[in-house]
Formats: structure tokens, C-alpha cells, sequence
């Protein structure tokens, strides 16, 4: 049961404009949501979170917006870089039910921007 | 400041084996996570440690298993190798006892044959 789901398995942009990666939720008890961004051979780094008490959070050239109602998250990227080409997670967790939560990926997007 | 430290990076084991991994947290994060990574699937979670105790488990076989030492040091093993238990295994620490602000080791690279 893939209860964060990443229905685009690759993106393809070019350098300088928007990149939109998507992602969908299932369960309703999630009410923190964070984006990791993965090279090859290394582990994700975290990019950036937001929780579900606001709809937007920014952070230079990323955007997260939530839409709870619709169980839906995006990353907006602007403008897109080369060195921005990797693999993004979608990864949710319920704060509110303390411990027993855990970090929940999605199966991640390749993002490939090209010059 | 070092990272998460995971050991070894690549490792080849034939099926019906076993293996330990290993995983040193960053200093003073006393959560260790462990994740499964395959094309397709995601990041898959194994199971959690919080000072010296399984905190949360993922679904997977109890053929999988973990630990965590008193220095935070965390191990997994996999007994009775499967051609299907090839992936990365990423461990990740949290100085929260909440599960997400993690930072993530470069993970090991199993690959069973």
C-alpha cells in the first residue's frame, strides 16, 4: 500500500525554466511533508519541508505548496539548473502522533534538466 | 562535522547467505533509521532505533533485524540471502526523537547472486 505516491517516474526540463515535480498522499493522518533530493551513490539530502498548517513555504529557488483537501503536494523549481538533475523524494509524516509515526517516501522522480 | 557513516559501501553476497551492515550516526543523534531502496519502490522502511530500542518497524521479513548500541551505533542483518533483497540500504540519524529531520549515510550497496 503506497500511501505517497509519485505518478511521474522522470521530468525533463530545460535550463532557466520551471520545474514541477508532483506528488500525492493517501493518508490523512500525514501532516508534515519534506522533498529529498538524491545523486547517484549518495544519500538524500533534504531540501525542504512544510507543514500542514500552511500551503506554501519557499526557500530561494524551491517552492513546496500543499493542498490538503486535495492530498497533494508540489515542488516548484525556478529557474531550473543543470546541477539540479537528480532523483526528488516526496516523503510524509504525522507529527501529532508522536513516536509511533514514521518517514513515508515516495517512489521519486528523475529530474533531468537540460542546457 | 561528520556525516552518517555507513559501512561497508558495496558488498556482493550469494543467496542463502548472511550479512551485517553498519551504521554510525552523526555525533549525538540517538535515532537510527533504516530504509531500502529499489527502482521503482522507493524508499522502503525497514525499522527505527531509538536509544537501544526498535521503535517502529517496517514490513519486511524477519529475516530482517537491527540493533542499536549504546553509542547509538546502529547494525542490520539479513539472514538467508534472496535475489530480491539486492538494493541500497540507506541509514539515516535525527538528533529529534521524532522521525523525520534525518540526514542520510551515502548507503551500502548489496547485490545478491
Amino acid at each position: 500500500d503506497q500511501q505517497v505516491k509519485q505518478n511521474s517516474p522522470s521530468l525533463s526540463v530545460q535550463e532557466g525554466r520551471i520545474s514541477i515535480l508532483n506528488c500525492d498522499y493517501t493518508n490523512s493522518m500525514f501532516d508534515y511533508f519534506l522533498w529529498y533530493k538524491k545523486y547517484p551513490a549518495e544519500g538524500p539530502t533534504f531540501l525542504i519541508s512544510i507543514s500542514s498548517i500552511k500551503d506554501k513555504n519557499e526557500d530561494g529557488r524551491f517552492t513546496v505548496f500543499l493542498n490538503k483537501s486535495a492530498k497533494h503536494l508540489s515542488l516548484h523549481i525556478v529557474p531550473s539548473q543543470p546541477g539540479d538533475s537528480a532523483v526528488y523524494f516526496c516523503a510524509a509524516y504525522a507529527i501529532h502522533t508522536g513516536t509511533a509515526s514514521k518517514l513515508t517516501f515516495g517512489t521519486g522522480t528523475r529530474l533531468q534538466v537540460t542546457l | 562535522k561528520a556525516g552518517v557513516t555507513q559501512t561497508p559501501r558495496y558488498l556482493i553476497k550469494t543467496r542463502g547467505q548472511q550479512v551485517t551492515l553498519s551504521c554510525s550516526p552523526i555525533s549525538g543523534h540517538r535515532s537510527v533509521s533504516w530504509y531500502q531502496q529499489t527502482p521503482g519502490q522507493g524508499l522502503q522502511f525497514l525499522f527505527e532505533y531509538f536509544s537501544e530500542t526498535q521503535r517502529n518497524k517496517g514490513n519486511f521479513p524477519g529475516r530482517f533485524s537491527g540493533r542499536q548500541f549504546s553509542n547509538s551505533r546502529s547494525e542490520m542483518n539479513v539472514s538467508t540471502l534472496e535475489l530480491g533483497d539486492s538494493a541500497l540500504y540507506l541509514c539515516a540519524s535525527s538528533k529529534s526523537d521524532r522521525g523525520y529531520g534525518y540526514t542520510f549515510g551515502s548507503g551500502t550497496r548489496l547485490t545478491v547472486v
